[in-house]
């Protein structure tokens, strides 16, 4: 597509739910990563899928975050037994390799709510 | 003027005023940065960068400067219009650049009044 397509838009979820979040990189980028952006702070890297190496999972604040990229293409991230700290926008980009110049095109990301 | 808002510093210029939008960034070793605009319901988007073999590098309206002295980068921009409000980010990284490394500010909301 012309851009990164992210959805859910918007999510409200009930503590302890599961959910999922799904992103849909611009056609021939290698490279996806998945931020976190809570209200008033800077983007938290998450994690990174580059090609088909293994994701680097060093961002992920805890076991109940996991990812995964099929096909090279859409990514999923989920979020198992939901809590109120994990409202936050979730942000997704992607970029054509890890050494592009131009930074990375992010989607508009899926604001989550647990309540 | 600036001030600290309940959750992002906030800049309010009038329409037509240059804005100065500033950043500290926290490593030494950081040598290339990114400014990036974010607009209500939408994700961020690059909007200038520049390495640490430059102090200033000019884009459309926009200026960037670079104070490796200090660790401080700017952004300006020229002649602001209502299309500027946003949450701007500054972004650091180092060379050999790994995406996933950069380091985002919290950053700043500017606000443009008629």
């Amino acid at each position: 597509g012309a851009g990164v397509s992210q959805s859910p838009s918007n999510k409200v979820t009930e503590k302890g739910k599961d959910v999922e979040l799904r992103c849909d990189p611009i056609s021939g980028h290698t490279a996806l990563y998945w931020y976190r952006q809570s209200l008033g702070q800077g983007l938290e890297f998450l994690i990174y899928f580059q090609g088909n190496s293994a994701p680097d999972k060093s961002g992920l604040p805890s076991d109940r975050f996991s990812a995964e990229r099929t096909g090279g293409s859409v990514s999923t991230l989920t979020i198992q037994r939901t809590q109120q700290e994990d409202s936050a926008v979730y942000l997704c980009a992607s970029s054509l390799d890890y050494q592009g110049e131009s930074g990375y095109t992010f989607g508009s990301g899926t604001r989550l709510t647990v309540v | 003027g600036e001030s600290v808002g309940l959750h992002l510093p906030t800049l309010s210029v009038q329409e037509g005023d240059n804005s100065i939008i500033n950043c500290a960034y926290s490593n030494s070793a950081s040598d290339y940065f990114i400014w990036y605009k974010q607009e209500s319901g939408k994700g961020p988007q690059f909007i200038i960068d520049i390495r640490s073999n430059m102090d200033k590098r000019q884009g459309q309206r926009v200026t960037v400067l670079l104070n490796k002295t200090v660790k401080h980068l700017s952004l300006q921009i020229a002649a602001t219009q209502p299309g500027d409000s946003a949450v701007y980010f500054c972004a650091e990284n180092q060379t050999p650049r790994v995406d996933k490394n950069f380091v985002f500010g919290p950053g700043t909301r500017l606000s443009v009044l008629p």
